[in-house]
């Protein structure tokens, strides 16, 4: 079955450090997202990404953020300057032509800011 | 504000019980309507899309009244493996863009 496949599973940074997280999405999608889910509350939607560019984001995805699919396979999302707050984990999400036609979502990067 | 609402719970039940779980969205314009499934700190899993009256899929029965704007899930016979939380999932926009709203899930413990 395909994947979407999240790298690093779990990353430490300290505060004021830039992060990257990276997605493979599933190959033949074509709408992207990134979600992240603080400890012990809900799924937030962060931002979605369709033909090179953003098509929406929610109030969390402020200029600390930004989102780049540098080549044809990865899509990855940025932290310019991470915050104790922005601590959580990170799930990518991808999925098919009619938008929830196989939305898949990736295992999650861990991130922790100390 | 869009909002998707659900019982946090937990509901504990035994091995066998039929168990069902609300949730209340507040977009109107919402055409589909999706149940996840998300066991501890791992990522969402689709179990189940709802885009008329509801679906069905053996044990699992998903309901949805346009009117009330509630959806339900019923497991019935449930198994130790169900423990997990479930999550109601909502499109924002309508489903114009693909972003998704989710409710903060009930949490589900089968005991033996």
């Amino acid at each position: 079955e395909p994947e979407v496949t999240q790298t690093p599973s779990h990353q430490v940074t300290q505060m004021g450090q830039e992060v990257i997280l990276r997605c493979v999405p599933i190959s033949n999608h074509l709408y992207f997202y990134w979600y992240r889910q603080i400890l012990g509350q809900k799924v937030e939607f962060l931002v979605s990404f369709y033909n090179n560019e953003i098509s929406e984001k929610s109030e969390i995805f402020d200029d600390q953020f930004s989102v780049e699919r540098p080549d044809g396979s990865n899509f990855t999302l940025k932290i310019r300057s991470t915050k104790l707050e922005d601590s959580a984990m990170y799930f990518c999400a991808s999925s098919g032509l009619d938008r929830f036609y196989g939305y898949t979502f990736g295992s999650g990067t861990r991130l922790t800011v100390v | 504000r869009k909002e998707v609402e659900q019982d946090p719970g937990p509901f504990n039940v035994p091995e066998g019980a039929t168990v069902a779980f609300n949730c209340t969205y507040s977009n109107s314009a919402s055409q589909s309507f999706f149940w996840y499934r998300q066991d501890c700190r791992k990522e969402p899993k689709l179990l189940m899309s709802v885009y008329s009256s509801g679906n069905e899929d053996g044990r699992f029965t998903a309901q949805l009244n346009r009117a009330s704007q509630y959806i339900s899930l019923l497991i019935r016979d449930s198994k130790l493996s169900d423990s997990a939380t479930y999550l109601c999932v909502v499109p924002d926009s309508g489903g114009s863009q693909g972003n998704l709203i989710f409710g903060k899930g009930t949490k589900l413990s089968v005991k033996p």
